[in-house]
């Protein structure tokens, strides 16, 4: 398996330009999760999905739209690029959504780091 | 979600015992311990968790206390390759998907 993958894992952006972030993984996993990560900070969530054509927010989803047509694809869609947006973005994955004692974890992917000018 | 406190940063020797304190007095009966890591701007990797147990596991050790208000992580044998921060969270089972990151421990391994 190759787990959860991201592309691109490097981008910069104009401020206004859109762009989509790819998220993907190879488990059958029903949920994924978008978070941003600011330097020096912890991860925020900004949406997820619990399982294809289910979607819903996360603590900062402002920016961002989501959608869930196949089990294997997030994709992250940043609408109008802003500086305030820049950000390194992870994307993970878990069985479920409701992880029960002993059995599931979540995976993360490498992150792709954005640049909005 | 019960609020977590950890030091910013520890430092390890290679070959000791690293152990990562985390306070979360106000934890409740159903909410779990989860410590994940980050190594140099990776993507967070589980490590282990927990409930009101002592876990052990491959990569870890999580004790915690009787009145589950504090725990610590474990890495019996720290290596160069454990420098990493280590995020101590507390959540229900089910949103153990919707995890919520604090800014974590910055564990420096040494030689």
């Amino acid at each position: 398996n190759a787990g959860v993958t991201q592309t691109p894992k490097f981008q910069v952006l104009k401020t206004g330009q859109s762009m989509t972030l790819q998220c993907a993984q190879d488990m059958n996993h029903e949920y994924m999760s978008w978070y941003r990560q600011d330097p020096g900070m912890g991860l925020r969530l900004i949406h997820y999905s619990v399982g294809a054509g289910i979607t819903d927010q996360g603590e900062v989803p402002n920016g961002y739209n989501v959608s869930r047509s196949t089990t294997e694809d997030f994709p992250l869609r940043l609408l109008s690029a802003a500086p305030s947006q820049t950000s390194v973005y992870f994307c993970a994955s878990s069985q479920r959504f409701f992880l029960t004692y002993r059995t599931d974890t979540q995976y993360f992917g490498p992150g792709t780091r954005l640049t909005v000018l | 979600d019960a609020k977590t406190t950890q030091p910013p940063s520890m430092d390890c020797a290679e070959g000791r015992a690293a152990n990562l304190p985390c306070n979360h007095s106000t934890i409740s009966g159903n909410e779990y311990v989860y410590w994940y890591r980050q190594i140099h701007s990776q993507g967070p990797q589980y490590i282990i968790h927990g409930l009101k147990n002592n876990e052990t596991n491959e990569m870890a050790s999580l004790i915690i206390t009787e009145d589950r208000k504090s725990s610590t992580l474990i890495l019996p044998h720290a290596t160069l390759r454990d420098t990493a921060v280590y995020y101590c969270i507390v959540t229900l089972a089910g949103t153990a998907s919707k995890l919520t990151f604090g800014t974590g421990t910055r564990l420096q391994v040494t030689l």
